[in-house]
């Protein structure tokens, strides 16, 4: 268990729908990290957030958005959804957000039809 | 998006064999990582890598950090049932992030 919660841990939903995807950091961990990890595309970077401010961006599409709230847990907001947007969503934590090793939830399993 | 180059893509082995995998990027890290994921589960950290040359164990599994810094291996030694899933390296480039850039993974069977 690494301490990293995310919910729900399966999302069904049809395109053109919103959805709210939630991440709890391991304690004391002040920095979260988003990933896609879909099965053409691999582990793909999002967005990650320290002490509820953005600090690096990745390729996010502009529908995603994300933020990180006063209690350091994160939620990813997943709009006008298409159908390549079924993917594993992760979410991975570290304490500064520099260098340390990352550690990931369980992820939540998106599928659009 | 960026990625890694990881191979192979699979390996299906005997139990009891070696195994080695390994990762080559055209930018050079200052970190590297390597992670296991099984299936249902995210990725789990097996070693961290964080200076060039570097060699580092863990039990039956080692990895090193290249000298180039644009590439890293793992080595799996007398591999178990247990070894299945699929081998991830990440890199992060930058030292002011915590940004990963993955590889494509390599999924290992390994047959009793």
């Amino acid at each position: 268990d690494s301490g990293v919660t995310q919910t729900p841990k399966h999302l069904i939903t049809a395109t053109g729908q919103r959805v709210t995807l939630r991440c709890s950091p391991r304690s004391g961990d002040l920095s979260v990290y988003w990933y896609q990890q879909s099965l053409d595309q691999g582990l793909q970077f999002l967005i990650q957030y320290y002490n509820g401010e953005e600090r690096a961006k990745g390729n996010i599409l502009e529908r995603f958005s994300a933020q990180q709230f006063p209690d350091l847990h994160s939620e990813l907001n997943l709009s006008s959804l298409e159908l390549g947007d079924s993917a594993l969503y992760f979410c991975a934590s570290t304490k500064t957000g520099e260098g340390e090793p990352q550690h990931f939830g369980d992820g939540t399993r998106l599928s659009i039809l | 998006g960026q990625q890694l180059n990881q191979s192979p893509q699979s390996m299906f082995i005997q139990e009891g064999e070696d195994v080695s995998m390994n990762c080559t990027s055209s930018s050079i890290f200052n970190t590297w990582l390597w992670y296991k994921q099984e299936p249902g589960e995210g990725p789990v950290l097996l070693i961290a890598l964080y200076k060039a040359g570097e060699l580092t164990s863990n039990g039956r599994l080692t990895a090193q950090f290249g000298i180039t810094r644009k590439d890293s291996f793992l080595n799996i030694s007398a591999s178990i049932p247990s070894d299945v899933g699929i081998y991830f390296c990440a890199g992060r480039a930058s030292s002011n992030t915590g940004k990963l850039i993955f590889g494509q993974g390599t999924t290992l069977q390994v047959k009793p």
